[in-house]
C-alpha cells in the first residue's frame, strides 16, 4: 500500500546525534528523498538516493535504507537544525503510480 | 540555477475551480516530471500530481476525479486545475521539479527545486 510512517515528533540535545525513520513497502524499491521545513516556508530537499546531499546541505546530513525503513541522521545537530522533517518516495506497485509522503517528524533541538 | 515562479487566485468560493500556474526559469523543462503538493494548514504535504513534458500525467487517486495538471512547453510553463472546492481544499499549493530514475535497479525519486507556495482560501 501507498504509506508512508514516521514518528511524529523527535527532540536531540544540542550538539548531538538524531535518527529519523520512515517505513514503508515502496522503499523497497525506492530510495526515499528527505526534505526540511521551516515554518511558513517552502521544503527544502536535504537528502535523496543511496546518500547524496544537494549543493548547499550540510554534511552533517546523511541517509541509509535498509529493507523498507529509510532513515535521516543529524550528527551534531545545531539549533537552526529544528523543523518539520518529511520523508517521500513512490509506489509503482499498483495500478498505477502514486507519490506518497510521510506524516512528518518535528524536530526539537534541546 | 533553476527557480519556478507561481501564481494564481487565493481566494475561492465553495464549488469553484482553482486555477494555478508554474513557470520555470533557468533549466532545461525537458527530462524531469513537473509537481503540485498541497499542505493544509497545520498539516503535512500531500500529493496532487505530476505531469512530464510530454504531457504524461499521474494523480493523486484521491484527487483524481477533480484534478487536472497540464503543461505548456513552449512557455515552459504547467499549470493545475482542482474542480468543485471546498473547505477541505484550504492549503497552500506549491510546484515543485521532480527528478526520477533508476540507478541499478533501484529507484530515485525526489522534489530538489519548490516553488515558494501559494496560499489558497476556499470560503463562502
Amino acid at each position: 500500500s501507498s504509506e508512508l510512517t514516521q514518528d511524529p515528533a523527535v527532540s536531540v540535545a544540542l550538539g548531538q546525534t538524531v535518527r529519523i525513520t520512515c517505513q514503508g513497502d515502496s522503499l523497497r524499491s525506492y530510495y526515499a528523498s528527505w526534505y526540511q521545513q521551516k515554518p511558513g516556508q517552502a521544503p527544502v530537499l536535504v537528502i535523496y538516493g543511496k546518500n547524496n546531499r544537494p549543493s548547499g546541505i550540510p554534511d552533517r546530513f546523511s541517509g541509509s535504507s535498509s529493507g523498507n525503513t529509510a532513515s535521516l541522521t543529524i550528527t551534531g545537530a545545531q539549533a537552526e537544525d529544528e523543523a518539520d522533517y518529511y520523508c517521500n518516495s513512490r509506489d509503482s506497485s499498483g495500478n498505477h503510480p502514486n507519490v506518497v509522503f510521510g506524516g512528518g517528524t518535528k524536530l526539537t533541538v534541546l | 540555477q533553476v527557480q519556478l515562479q507561481q501564481w494564481g487566485a487565493g481566494l475561492l468560493k465553495p464549488s469553484e475551480t482553482l486555477s494555478l500556474t508554474c513557470a520555470v526559469y533557468g533549466g532545461s523543462f525537458s527530462g524531469y516530471y513537473w509537481s503540485w503538493i498541497r499542505q493544509p494548514p497545520g498539516k503535512g504535504l500531500e500529493w496532487i500530481g505530476e505531469i512530464n513534458h510530454s504531457g504524461s500525467t499521474n494523480y493523486n487517486p484521491s484527487l483524481k476525479s477533480r484534478v487536472t495538471i497540464s503543461v505548456d512547453t513552449s512557455k515552459n510553463q504547467f499549470s493545475l486545475k482542482l474542480s468543485s472546492v471546498t473547505a477541505a481544499d484550504t492549503a497552500v499549493y506549491y510546484c515543485a521539479r521532480v527528478s526520477y530514475y533508476d540507478s541499478s535497479g533501484y529507484y530515485y525519486y525526489y522534489m530538489d527545486v519548490w516553488g515558494k507556495g501559494t496560499t489558497v482560501t476556499v470560503s463562502s
